[in-house]
């Protein structure tokens, strides 16, 4: 069935550093692959999102990229801030059936 | 605000009593979900809802669960005789669209529930 293998965590960096954080699925056909993000005392909302083979996604900084082939989505972010401390959610979501997945989440922590 | 809401944001109960909690999507979404969230987890998924059609129960925890979306609005999560395994937070969730694509969900602040 469908699932999806996302990084462990914690995950603690210094401000400014590169972030990947790993998420890889498995799923019939070809699904829309999104990240969430959940920041200290909120909600879970969007980050990002791709819908087709190779698309990019982006939004505050944060890319991922739609690899078909290896089946992955990982999110990327060149220079992190202390204000991106969150927990990381990847979600793909499936085209045909009606049940969802999310990853275990990945916590960051960015220290000054 | 026009985001999800959910009633209550924390309910204390002892075990063996029912609980109820409501979520009130955003209006005009045809699409609401369940999911249960414990600490260090992912939401994990119980039930889906494509107006008042209960599209996907199967992974709802136990026969002690149900939900309803009577009107197509707002949308009620049971649980009969409440365990301490119970206890976690119960996300909702809502997103727009009526078939194919299935767009971004949109997610309420949750209910946590402790189960004494």
């Amino acid at each position: 069935g469908d699932s999806v293998t996302q990084m462990e965590g914690p995950v603690t960096l210094s401000e400014e550093a590169f972030l990947t954080i790993n998420c890889t699925y498995t799923a019939t056909g070809y699904p829309s692959l999104f990240w969430y993000v959940q920041y200290p005392g909120e909600g879970l909302q969007l980050l990002l999102k791709a819908t087709k083979a190779d698309d990019k996604g982006s939004n505050k900084g944060f890319e991922a990229t739609y690899r078909k082939e290896t089946t992955s989505f990982h999110l990327e972010k060149g220079s992190v801030q202390v204000s991106d401390s969150a927990v990381y959610f990847c979600a793909p979501n499936p085209l045909t059936g009606n049940q969802f997945y999310f990853g275990t989440g990945t916590s960051l922590t960015v220290i000054p | 605000d026009t985001g999800v809401s959910q009633n209550p944001r924390h309910k204390i109960t002892k075990r063996g009593q029912n609980v109820t909690f409501r979520c009130d999507p955003i209006s005009e979404h045809n699409r609401l979900y369940w999911y249960r969230q414990t600490l260090g987890q992912g939401p994990e998924f119980l039930t889906y809802f494509q107006n008042e059609a209960q599209l996907e129960k199967s992974r709802l925890l136990s026969d002690r669960f149900s939900a309803e979306r009577p009107k197509g609005s707002f949308s009620t999560l049971e649980i009969q005789r409440t365990e301490q395994g119970d206890s976690a937070m119960y996300l909702c969730a809502s997103s727009p669209g009526t078939s194919g694509f299935y767009n971004e969900q949109f997610f309420g602040p949750g209910t946590r529930l402790t189960v004494l």
